[in-house]
């Protein structure tokens, strides 16, 4: 199985600061990766795919880059609503592997 | 676009088996290609994949569930479904369904099944 590891597993930013998530993958899965956010109760909600291109509706300031084995999720100026929980995926190869997760929280 | 809904047992005992079904609504289950995934997410924890079923019927399992699992797809129902026999506890855990393709990424909004005498 690729392992997914996430980093941070938490963090804690306030309102307006520029957030960084990485994820890296064991072995190269070229840019078969997503990113999903995860509030308390709800679903998942994918914001980015093909480890760069925005999910259609997703505000313009979630970013993503990365190939190979290190990618990125940006949040250029954090909002209130994206207090939440973050995961990398990646459907490379089978199974598919998530992240473990980071959590996003006020400081 | 494509909406869909879990059904499932809520509870569910130990060593029995745990089916949970899909309905998809605003659209059809046999052509779109979709990928009908399945994931769960234990109590606490981060997120799992289950495994998926193209609309041909072709299928992928987890392999950590694979000999427990069993993913169908019903079109005249538009829905696909899920079953998971031998339960523990360890199977506890908010199961969803998604539908993904290419840019297109909806999920289900979850059904929580127990596993407990």
């Amino acid at each position: 199985d690729i392992q997914m590891t996430q980093s941070p597993s938490s963090l804690s930013a306030s309102v307006g600061d520029r957030v960084t998530i990485t994820c890296r993958a064991s072995q190269g899965i070229r840019i078969d990766l997503g990113w999903y956010q995860q509030k308390p109760g709800k679903a998942p909600q994918r914001l980015i795919f093909a480890a760069s291109s925005l999910q259609s509706g997703v505000p313009s300031r979630f970013s993503g880059s990365g190939s190979g084995t290190e990618f990125t999720l940006t949040i250029s100026s954090l909002q209130p609503e994206d207090f939440a929980t973050y995961y990398c995926l990646q459907h490379n190869s089978y199974p598919w592997t998530f992240g473990q997760g980071t959590k996003v929280e006020i400081k | 676009q494509v909406q869909l809904q879990e059904s499932g047992p809520g509870l569910v005992k130990p060593s029995r088996t745990l089916s949970i079904t899909c309905t998809v609504s605003r659209g059809s289950i046999s052509n779109g290609g979709f990928y009908w995934n399945w994931f769960r997410q234990r109590p606490g924890k981060g997120l799992e994949w289950i495994g998926y079923i193209f609309e041909t019927g072709t299928t992928y399992y987890n392999p950590s569930l694979k000999s427990r699992l069993r993913l169908s797809v019903d079109t005249s129902k538009n829905q696909f479904s899920l079953q998971l026999s031998s339960v523990t506890a360890a199977d506890t855990a908010i199961y969803y369904c998604a539908a993904l393709r290419n840019a297109v990424d909806i999920w289900g909004q979850g059904t929580k099944v127990t596993v407990s005498s």
